[in-house]
């Protein structure tokens, strides 16, 4: 059973920084593209970033660019999110999910989800 | 970005009911739609992709058509489990975006 389970959210001041980690089970790590999506206020979701399954291809949303930085360490079968500079508007609760293949191109991504983990940026 | 518009944004219906739940998208994404399930506190439940696929495991009362950018998921005999919240995604480009949300519960 494919098993994703968020950790290291919290309350962080503006301009913070936080990690959050996606300890994932179930499957062979490496073979598979992740992905982190976030759903604030209004519950409006919004994919943040992704992964290739090697680690070696990344995209971003724009409006965390520069900001944040997904990671992966196959050894431990964990992803991660490094999320700096942090505003208000970061705000939200932030799902870990796995897409059906290597890539994360066209056709393949969202395919398991994590519960969640939530995130508050404010002073 | 590709703009999913899902309606409508809440339903009322009864145990043994037939909803049908429809999203739009701003451009074309071939077959590119994915439909989950959310209940709170869990996690989100992949029921259909690439438009029309039934997920593994996934009871056949639930099923998807569409392509372009028009799309419906179709849920048969409703069930008590099935009162959740449903939305749509579009993989045809990496930003993945997601309909607003359906919420359906029981009238």
């Amino acid at each position: 059973e494919v098993q994703l389970l968020e950790s290291g959210g919290g309350l962080v001041q503006p301009g913070g920084s936080l990690r959050l980690s996606c300890a994932a089970s179930g499957f062979t790590f490496r073979n598979y593209a992740m992905t982190w999506v976030r759903q604030g206020p209004g519950n409006v979701l919004q994919r943040v970033s992704s992964i290739s399954g090697d680690g070696y291809t990344t995209d971003y949303a724009d409006s965390v660019k520069g900001r944040f930085t997904i990671s992966r360490d196959t050894s431990k079968n964990t992803l991660y999110l490094h999320m700096d500079n942090l505003r208000a508007d970061d705000t939200a609760i932030y799902y870990c999910a796995r897409c059906r293949g290597f890539d994360f191109w066209s056709g393949s991504c969202i395919e398991y989800w994590g519960q969640g983990n939530l995130v508050t940026v404010s002073s | 970005d590709i703009q999913m518009t899902q309606s409508p944004s809440s339903l009322s219906a009864s145990v043994g009911d037939t909803v049908t739940i429809t999203c739009r998208a701003s451009q074309t994404i071939s077959s590119h739609l994915n439909w989950f399930q959310h209940k709170p506190g869990k996690a989100p439940k992949l029921l259909i992709y690439g438009a029309s696929s039934l997920q593994s495991g996934v009871p056949s009362r639930f099923s998807g058509s569409g392509s372009g950018t028009d799309f419906t998921l179709t849920i048969s005999s409703l069930q008590p489990e099935d009162f959740a919240i449903y939305f749509c995604q579009q993989n045809f480009i990496t930003s993945y975006t997601f309909g607003q949300g359906t919420k359906l519960d029981i009238k």
